[in-house]
């Protein structure tokens, strides 16, 4: 079946500039988690969803982060006024119910911010 | 507070010999454990898992990693490496009851001809 789907896969843009990030997860997951892979780390936890809900928001930097899922389904990353340290690739994974359940990951959105 | 610590950021070994990529966590809960492997330009892909039931866990492509409670270690092992093998590994854990990981920085292993 199809895996979890990340677009665009590569992002250039200003700083300044407000840039939306898309992720499609596994049909029938509830859960939806995004990541944030900087060069040379591992990926650090951004936010958590289950179902349309936010269950867990605490990794996000600052209020220039936010994420919305309104249907329970696909999930959009938004970035306001970036900033050249918001350069990452940004991952999202997905399982089927939540804790302790498999994540299955999609292949990134490298941003990059000039 | 829980963390991962992965001893190594590259390992290299011949083609054939034994891998050993290794990884300590720090957690006041029984942990849940796993590595991922990522391949250039590809998503993470699940090698295995540790989820409190047996301490050996094998996992795919021949992998598998034991979990020491008394070393606080996990660390991931395959006898006898392959080319395909070379790749990015990271060793994760489950913070708390929201299921969200922690990683590692990752070990990036090379395989010699």
């Amino acid at each position: 079946g199809a895996g979890v789907s990340q677009t665009p896969s590569n992002k250039v843009t200003e700083k300044g500039k407000y840039v939306e990030l898309r992720c499609d997860p596994i049909s029938g997951h509830t859960a939806l988690y995004w990541y944030r892979q900087s060069l040379g780390q591992g990926p650090e936890f951004l936010i958590y969803f289950q179902g349309t809900g936010a269950a867990d928001d605490s990794g996000l930097p600052n209020d220039r982060f936010f994420a919305v899922r309104p249907e329970g389904s696909v999930s959009t990353l938004k970035i306001q006024r970036t900033e050249r340290g918001d350069s990452a690739v940004y991952l999202c994974a997905s399982s089927p119910l939540g804790p302790t359940d498999t994540q299955y990951f999609g292949p990134g959105t490298r941003l990059t911010v000039l | 507070a829980q963390s991962v610590t992965q001893l190594g950021s590259h390992v290299s070994v011949s083609e054939g010999a034994l891998v050993l990529l290794r990884c300590n966590y720090s957690s006041s809960v029984p942990p849940y454990l796993f590595w991922y492997v990522q391949y250039p330009n590809q998503g993470l892909q699940l090698l295995l898992k540790y989820t409190s039931a047996a301490t050996l866990v094998k996992g795919i492509n021949g992998f598998e990693a034991e979990f020491k409670k008394s070393e606080t270690s996990f660390h991931l092992t395959k006898p006898s490496a392959h080319m395909r093998d070379a790749a990015e590994y990271f060793c994760a854990l489950e913070r708390g009851s929201q299921g969200n990981l922690i990683f590692g920085k990752g070990t990036k292993l090379s395989v010699k001809p």
